[in-house]
């Protein structure tokens, strides 16, 4: 079964620093983007980036350019999201979904929930 | 990067009624590059339809999409208890691809 397994929720305190998880399974990870998403409480659906973890090509959309950092490691199949310093405002699931050759995403991971308070 | 504005906000209808969603972009999408999900509560999105009018796997009959350039519909021609959920269209065409803020379908 092909599936994304995210790393649990997070509780931090701005300034702090974070990265979570993503590993995929029961497909070939090099061969397809690996995308994030941001969605804050009781809103939508915002794409962040993705990228390609057999070259670590990556991209981001403008809004998150430089407030996250995107990164793969192909020998244990899992891509990462993280953040140099947290603020309130990050605060939201994240979720990680594999791009399909049609370019939409496919398979969705569980959802990673990162609370961001003092 | 393309604006898309989902209509209405919210829908509210009868098991066994038809629901249509609309989806309209700020410029025209390419190639047909325009995919809906549904999300449910405390579940991750699940995709419906890519290529404005293809079933991804698994996803029954009742749900199909249609539209070009910047009109899109998703129609749901009889509504099931399962397809009250908030359902969100994305464009793929023009980096960086981005979804519309979603339309609630809520049980009358």
């Amino acid at each position: 079964e092909e599936q994304l397994v995210q790393s649990g929720e997070e509780v931090k305190k701005p300034g702090e620093s974070l990265k979570i998880s993503c590993k995929g399974s029961g497909y070939r990870f090099t061969n397809y983007w690996i995308g994030w998403v941001r969605q804050m409480p009781g809103k939508g659906l915002e794409w962040m980036g993705i990228i390609y973890p057999g070259d670590s090509d990556t991209r981001y959309s403008p809004s998150f350019q430089g407030q996250v950092t995107i990164s793969a490691d192909k020998s244990i199949t899992t891509a990462y999201l993280q953040w140099s310093r947290l603020k309130a405002s990050d605060t939201a699931m994240y979720y990680c979904a594999r791009q399909a050759d049609y370019l939409v995403f496919d398979v969705w991971g569980q959802g990673t929930m990162v609370t961001v308070s003092s | 990067e393309i604006v898309l504005t989902q209509s209405p906000g919210t829908l509210s209808l009868s098991p066994g009624e038809r629901a249509t969603l609309s989806c309209r972009a700020s410029q025209s999408v390419n190639n047909f590059y325009l995919a809906w999900y549904q999300q449910k509560p405390g579940q991750a999105p699940r995709l419906l339809i890519y290529g404005a009018s293809s079933r991804a796997t698994g996803i029954p009959d009742r749900f199909s999409g249609s539209g070009s350039g910047t009109d899109f519909t998703l129609t749901i021609t009889r509504l099931e208890p399962e397809d009250f959920a908030v359902y969100y269209c994305q464009q793929y065409g023009s980096s960086p691809w981005t979804f519309g803020q979603g339309t609630k379908v809520e049980i009358k």
